[in-house]
């Protein structure tokens, strides 16, 4: 299916361990981003990429790591999850850094959300 | 340092009444300002951006570059409106989305 997708939509996972959340696009945009989702704070920039083998820290990115070696996919990888990392978390993809007027305007397109609990 | 501020974490409006969504920023040179929504269950998708002038759903934003505002109107607001609002910024090509708390828009019947 075309579009941007995320796995798994929800997880539960213990303290200290380490989880993945997969984020895959199939319309070979160049720039991904990680944001998560928490009451009071809205969407906070964990990562971005603006190709493969190109990341970038966001707001938050402490506790978190990313790899882009293929464009298409973009995980983030909790290396010990904590508590305060429960959360939904939101891949986005967009053709071109946004606002790029050189480019032409577009928009973030976003995937549907990992829910994620650590409990 | 870019920010958004949406002052309202929830806006509730009856059926047919007008709707006003505030969103203010702070940013020194041009910026781009969206307007995102999220229905229930749903992703998070655009509704509009203030460079194309367009009014998507019977909502409209005008930038205010006095007033640093781009607040989210409607004349009449419908039940199929309510749903999570996120007002967004972007230096003009250079960096990631910044978003706002987000103001939970209800329409009551």
């Amino acid at each position: 299916d075309a579009g941007i997708t995320q796995s798994p939509r929800y997880k539960i996972t213990e303290t200290g361990r380490q989880v993945t959340l997969m984020c895959h696009q199939t319309w070979s945009h160049s720039y991904m981003f990680w944001y998560r989702q928490d009451l009071g704070h809205g969407l906070r920039l964990i990562y971005y990429s603006a190709a493969a083998d190109i990341t970038d820290k966001g707001e938050v990115p402490d506790g978190y790591v990313v790899s882009r070696s293929k464009t298409e996919n973009f995980p983030l990888t909790l290396e010990s999850a904590t508590r305060s990392q429960t959360s939904v978390y939101f891949c986005a993809s967009s053709e071109s850094m946004l606002g790029d007027r050189e480019v032409g305007h577009t928009e973030a397109f976003f995937g549907q959300g990992t829910r994620l609990t650590v409990v | 340092a870019q920010r958004v501020t949406q002052p309202e974490k929830l806006l509730s409006v009856f059926k047919g009444a007008p709707v006003e969504l505030k969103c203010n920023y702070s940013y020194s040179g041009s910026p781009e300002l969206f307007w995102y929504v999220q229905y229930s269950r749903q992703r998070l998708q655009l509704l509009l951006r203030h460079i194309s002038r367009e009014s998507i759903k019977g909502f409209t934003a005008d930038l205010n570059k006095g007033e640093t505002s781009f607040h989210l109107k409607k004349p009449f607001a419908q039940e199929e409106d309510s749903a999570m609002y996120y007002c967004a910024l972007t230096n003009s090509g250079n960096t990631p989305l910044v978003f706002g708390k987000g103001t939970r828009l209800s329409v009551i019947a």
